[in-house]
């Protein structure tokens, strides 16, 4: 199985700054990446995939980068809404063993 | 709209059964693979189950291998988890989703609790 690992598990922003969060893979996993974002009580939300590739209607100050095992989602600009937990997930594995990180929050400083 | 929405949760006993339904809308779910993703309370997301989008490819985590099983109805536009032999770690919100091996499509969950 491969393993995410996300880091930090916690990230403390000011409105308007940006947000870097991290996510390592045990093994490669070439560019087949995503990235969501879960708010309390709602289903997660794809941001990213294919590593760096933004799903229809998020904005721009969302951006991914990274490939093999080295991935980094950035948040631009942080607006009130952007605060939320964010997981990142590997679908290079075939059969399909889908799997995610145990995810960052990003938080309000 | 395009949606998919979950339903068959709630409370059951260790070792009873349960069988989750996602009815999709908005597009051709035949067209679709699909997957269910679980997400116990607190915790992070587990891929549960794949179903290719004519039935004919599945598989499993090794969580719920030989426990759960997938199906869908093409003509009714549903997709299905029976869960039997359920155990304490099986609670979770179940959610079914569009899979491109990422999932851009999610319903809004369905609450399993296993408990006595």
């Amino acid at each position: 199985e491969i393993v995410m690992t996300q880091s930090p598990a916690t990230l403390s922003v000011s409105p308007g700054k940006r947000a870097t969060l991290s996510c390592r893979a045990s093994q490669s996993v070439s560019s087949s990446l995503a990235w969501y974002q879960q708010k309390p009580g709602q289903a997660p939300r794809l941001l990213i995939y294919g590593a760096s590739t933004r799903a229809t209607g998020i904005p721009a100050r969302f951006s991914g980068s990274g490939s093999g095992t080295e991935f980094t989602l950035t948040i631009n600009s942080l607006q009130s809404e952007d605060f939320a937990v964010y997981y990142c997930q590997q679908y290079n594995a075939w059969p399909p063993s889908w799997t995610f990180g145990q995810g960052t929050k990003v938080e309000i400083k | 709209q395009v949606q998919l929405v979950e339903s068959g949760g709630g409370l059951v006993k260790p070792g009873g059964s349960l069988r989750l339904s996602c009815l999709a809308s908005g597009f051709t779910f035949g067209d679709f693979f699909m997957s269910w993703i679980r997400q116990a309370p607190g915790k992070g997301l587990e891929w549960v189950s794949y179903i290719s989008s004519g039935g004919s490819t599945i598989y499993y985590a090794d969580s719920v291998k030989g426990r759960f099983t997938i199906s869908r109805d093409n003509a009714n536009n549903s997709l299905h988890l029976q869960m039997n032999s359920l155990r304490a770690e099986d609670t979770a919100v179940y959610y079914c989703a569009r899979d491109y091996g990422y999932f851009e499509l999610w319903g809004r969950g369905t609450l399993v609790a296993v408990s006595s």
